[in-house]
């Protein structure tokens, strides 16, 4: 089936630094990749949505100042925490799907700003 | 504004038992999808849907279009079968925006 490799899986960070997140799509071109983040306990939340060929989407209340997203190829898409601060410590999941096809998802991401 | 509505948000059955998960949403969507999340964060997708039924194993997800309704059918539960499962529509096509119901924990005991 299609994989969809996150990277890094967990990362800690200070506070004031920048995070980069990779969501890359191994055995398809990916036409939209969607970023979402995860509190504890609660269901997943749509951050922005990315296709191809056009700038990112973002979902209401989402600081795209703060959340640099790219998607640079079919293939891979950047998530960016600037500046991140304690309150951006969160669950980052990526997903990626290509036309009507299912949603394949990345692993997720652990960040953890201390 | 489309809303996407899951019940029940929490659910415990016995190994066997027969589960349903229901999923009810307010505009019309080009596909939705069911979820499922493991307690370690990873997720998985279980099927697409835009009408009528799916069955992969002991699962099985019905969509009626008239009705905006989808359940999810566990038979024969199992405790493997815990998780969080997650109903989510796509409206507007192919490139449309995604919508995510707030999710059911099963917990499936033996």
């Amino acid at each position: 089936g299609a994989v969809v490799s996150q990277h890094p899986s967990w990362v800690i960070c200070k506070s004031g630094t920048s995070v980069k997140i990779e969501c890359r799509s191994l055995d398809f071109q990916a036409t939209t990749m969607f970023w979402y983040r995860q509190f504890p306990k609660q269901s997943l939340m749509l951050m922005a949505t990315s296709n191809e060929g056009s700038k990112a989407t973002y979902e209401q209340g989402v600081e795209k100042d703060k959340f640099l997203i790219n998607h640079a190829s079919l293939t891979l898409s950047t998530l960016t925490v600037t500046s991140a601060h304690p309150e951006d410590s969160s669950f980052y999941i990526c997903s990626a799907m290509r036309g009507y096809s299912p949603l394949h998802f990345g692993n997720g991401t652990r960040l953890t700003v201390t | 504004k489309n809303e996407v509505e899951q019940s029940p948000q929490n659910l415990t059955a016995q190994e066997g038992e027969f589960i349903t998960i229901n999923c009810s949403y307010s505009v019309g969507i080009s596909a939705l999808h069911w979820l499922q999340q493991h307690p370690g964060g990873g997720i998985v997708s279980l099927f697409m849907l835009s009408s009528g039924k799916k069955k992969h194993g002991r699962l099985i997800a019905t969509i009626n279009i008239q009705e905006k309704h989808s359940s999810l059918h566990i038979t024969a539960s199992h405790p493997r079968d815990s998780a969080v499962y997650i109903c989510a529509v796509r409206y507007g096509g192919s490139q449309g925006n995604l919508i995510f119901g707030k999710g059911t924990k099963l917990s499936v005991k033996p």
